[in-house]
């Protein structure tokens, strides 16, 4: 059975502390490897990885893809309150997209 | 730009009533999809489509019906809504590319409660 595991599945940091979350997969036919945020409402695309060691970044936040491992982890550095959100992590293989449960970040000030 | 639009935003039905959930896209990408958000559960797959006049079962299908007579629009029916069908329904889209796949757009969800 296809899946996607996120650790841990919910986490409280201050502003300032630098964060890891963990996204692991058991996906037949991997193609790549997306995370994605999201506040109150619809999911926002943060990255789409699909080579093993190639980091992507934007700002604060990076990602880097183990296909060795089977497992993706996304940094936030210097948390701001804003970073407040649900992280998914999705895989996707053909044409379907197999979503982790998430991660609830809650970053106070 | 409108992206993905789902409506109605919110809805309350009655146990064995049917509905139409409506997601519309004006960004002429060929898949389309359904999910359900449940607490602590990510959102799971009901059906997709990969272009217009075809569709396909997901992870939890059971219950649902859709249909995909326009590219532009993707319609989600409850037949007999049932209590366990209460949770918040997402729309998204996506270009196909060969070999590969392009990021999600999603709507902003559509909240439903069964009673």
């Amino acid at each position: 059975e296809d899946k996607v595991v996120q650790s841990p599945l919910s986490l409280v940091v201050h502003e300032g502390d630098t964060v890891t979350l963990n996204c692991s997969y058991e996906v037949t036919n991997f193609r790549s490897l997306l995370w994605y945020k999201q506040e109150k409402k619809a999911p926002t695309f943060l990255f789409m990885l699909t080579s093993s060691g190639i980091e992507k970044k934007s700002g604060r936040l990076s990602s880097i893809l183990d296909k060795k491992e089977l497992s993706s982890i996304l940094n936030i550095t210097a948390t701001q309150t804003g970073d407040s959100a649900i992280y998914l992590c999705a895989v996707y293989n053909f044409n379907k997209f197999y979503f982790g449960s998430g991660t609830k970040l809650n970053v106070k000030p | 730009n409108a992206g993905v639009t789902q409506t109605p935003k919110f809805r309350v039905l009655k146990t064995g009533q049917s509905m139409t959930l409506l997601c519309a896209q004006d960004m002429n990408h060929e898949y389309m999809y359904w999910y359900r958000q449940d607490p602590g559960m990510g959102l799971r797959l009901i059906h997709y489509s990969v272009g217009e006049g075809t569709t396909a079962k997901g992870e939890v299908p059971d219950g649902y019906n859709v249909s995909r007579l326009k590219k532009q629009n993707f319609l989600l029916g409850l037949e007999s809504a049932a209590p366990s069908q209460t949770s918040v329904y997402f729309c998204a889209s996506s270009y196909f590319v060969q070999g590969g796949n392009q990021p999600q757009h999603f709507g902003d969800g559509t909240r439903l409660s069964i009673l």
